[in-house]
């Protein structure tokens, strides 16, 4: 089945850009999402690409998607300590509604 | 705009009780998504529905779990008999008609113990 796989941690300074990246198995993944997840909270919506883009830009997020090597990132520019969260990749394939998340990457901002 | 609406946000309750627990999507949203949140499994679909309707309970663990959707406002995920292993933090998600550019939107969850 669908597989989407993410490094479990990252800790960067206040300041500094943050990188988290994710990988997946199908190759007919149409969209690819990333979710928050504060403490005590539900998964927020950041932002999302379909799988024809390679970058998508929103204020201080960029997402990056290479598709031949099925990875996908998302950068933080200026990360800021409320930043600080558990951070979800998701893929949608084709033919399917339900999402597949991977495991959580969870940031740690130090000041 | 309202979100997702889940109740109770926590429950704590001894097994072999029953549990309900309740959604109340985004007006207007066609699409009604349950998920189960544990640290040794991550993110599970349990169940979904279109229209009212169940589409996919693949993931529903087991008969001691059931969802229903008796219209487009609320929706229920029930345990009955619950048991420790239920522990977990169940989300409620909804999304509009449309491909994936209509994502989903998830509630608070609900974090349930059983004892």
């Amino acid at each position: 089945g669908e597989d989407v796989e993410q490094s479990l941690f990252l800790s960067v300074r206040e300041g500094d850009s943050s990188v988290i990246n994710c990988t997946y198995t199908d190759s007919s993944s149409t969209y690819l999402y990333w979710y928050k997840q504060e403490p005590g909270a539900g998964l927020q919506l950041l932002t999302y690409i379909f799988s024809n883009m390679d970058m998508k830009q929103d204020q201080r997020l960029t997402v990056l998607l290479n598709k031949k090597d099925k990875h996908l990132s998302l950068r933080i520019a200026d990360t800021q300590t409320g930043d600080s969260a558990i951070y979800f990749c998701a893929e949608k394939s084709a033919g399917r509604r339900a999402l597949t998340f991977g495991s959580g990457t969870r940031l740690q901002v130090q000041p | 705009d309202a979100g997702v609406i889940q109740s109770p946000r926590h429950e704590v309750t001894e097994m072999g009780q029953e549990v309900t627990l309740r959604c109340k999507p985004i007006s207007g949203h066609d699409y009604l998504f349950w998920y189960r949140q544990t640290m040794m499994r991550g993110l599970e679909l349990l169940i979904y529905f279109n229209n009212n309707v169940p589409i996919d309970d693949s993931g529903m663990p087991e008969d001691r779990f059931s969802a229903k959707m008796p219209n487009a406002s609320f929706s229920t995920l029930k345990i009955q008999p619950s048991e420790p292993r239920d522990s977990a933090v169940y989300f409620c998600a909804s999304s509009a008609r449309g491909g994936g550019n209509q994502p989903q939107h998830f509630g608070d969850g609900t974090r349930l113990s059983i004892l």
